[in-house]
């Protein structure tokens, strides 16, 4: 099956610093991927959709220059938390589609982000 | 606009019985509906999917789930739990315009030995 994965797992850091999570695509092309983020005991919460060489699309109140998205390959995505605040730990998932028409989404087993 | 209700935020059942996680959505047009399950410190995995098929799905794990248009649900069930099926539970509708995922509240499973 198509697998994607994340790195690093879990990141801990300090406040002002800023993370970069990285999302690959291991089997097959990923046209487009999503960033989700996940609070405690809450469902997923899309934040962005990129696609390969273009500028990521972001949801209404996710603020674009605290988190930026690259989308450089067809089977890689980075997100970067800038300047990290303690607001910002959550769990951040991602996912990736190889064609829209076959919707659907494979997932990530996510990231961990804990600011202090 | 699309929207998923879960109607359940923890469902409790006994190892060996049967188990119904409840969802209900909204949408314009045939949806595709999806559910997923997270286990801890894992990855979500996709159970089952419904795109305009059969109403009757079979997802994996002996997971299933009919597509009731007259009713606006999709429920998730199966006949006998096992421990390993305790997870969250995510009933997900596809946006009509752009494919986006709509997520339900998510369904906590708990299973008592």
């Amino acid at each position: 099956g198509a697998v994607v994965s994340q790195h690093p797992s879990w990141v801990i850091c300090k406040s002002g610093t800023s993370v970069k999570i990285e999302c690959r695509s291991l089997d097959f092309q990923a046209t487009t991927m999503f960033w989700y983020r996940q609070f405690p005991k809450q469902s997923l919460m899309l934040m962005a959709t990129s696609n390969e060489g273009s500028k990521a699309t972001y949801e209404q109140g996710v603020e674009k220059d605290k988190f930026l998205i690259n989308h450089a390959s067809l089977t890689l995505s980075t997100l970067t938390v800038t300047s990290a605040h303690p607001e910002d730990s959550s769990f951040y998932i991602c996912s990736a589609e190889w064609d829209r028409e076959y919707n659907e989404q494979f997932f990530g087993p996510g990231t961990r982000l804990t600011v202090l | 606009a699309q929207s998923v209700t879960q109607l359940d935020s923890h469902v409790s059942v006994s190892e060996g019985t049967p188990v119904l996680l409840r969802c209900n959505y909204s949408s314009s047009y045939s949806p595709s509906l999806f559910w997923y399950v997270q286990h801890p410190n894992k990855g979500l995995q996709l159970l089952l999917k419904y795109t305009s098929a059969a109403t009757l799905v079979k997802g994996i794990n002996g997971f299933e789930a009919e597509f009731k248009k007259s009713e606006t649900s999709f429920h998730l069930t199966k006949p006998s739990a096992h421990m390993s099926d305790a997870a969250e539970y995510f009933c997900v509708v596809s946006s009509d315009s752009n494919y986006q995922l709509i997520w339900g509240a998510g369904t906590k499973l708990i299973i008592k030995p």
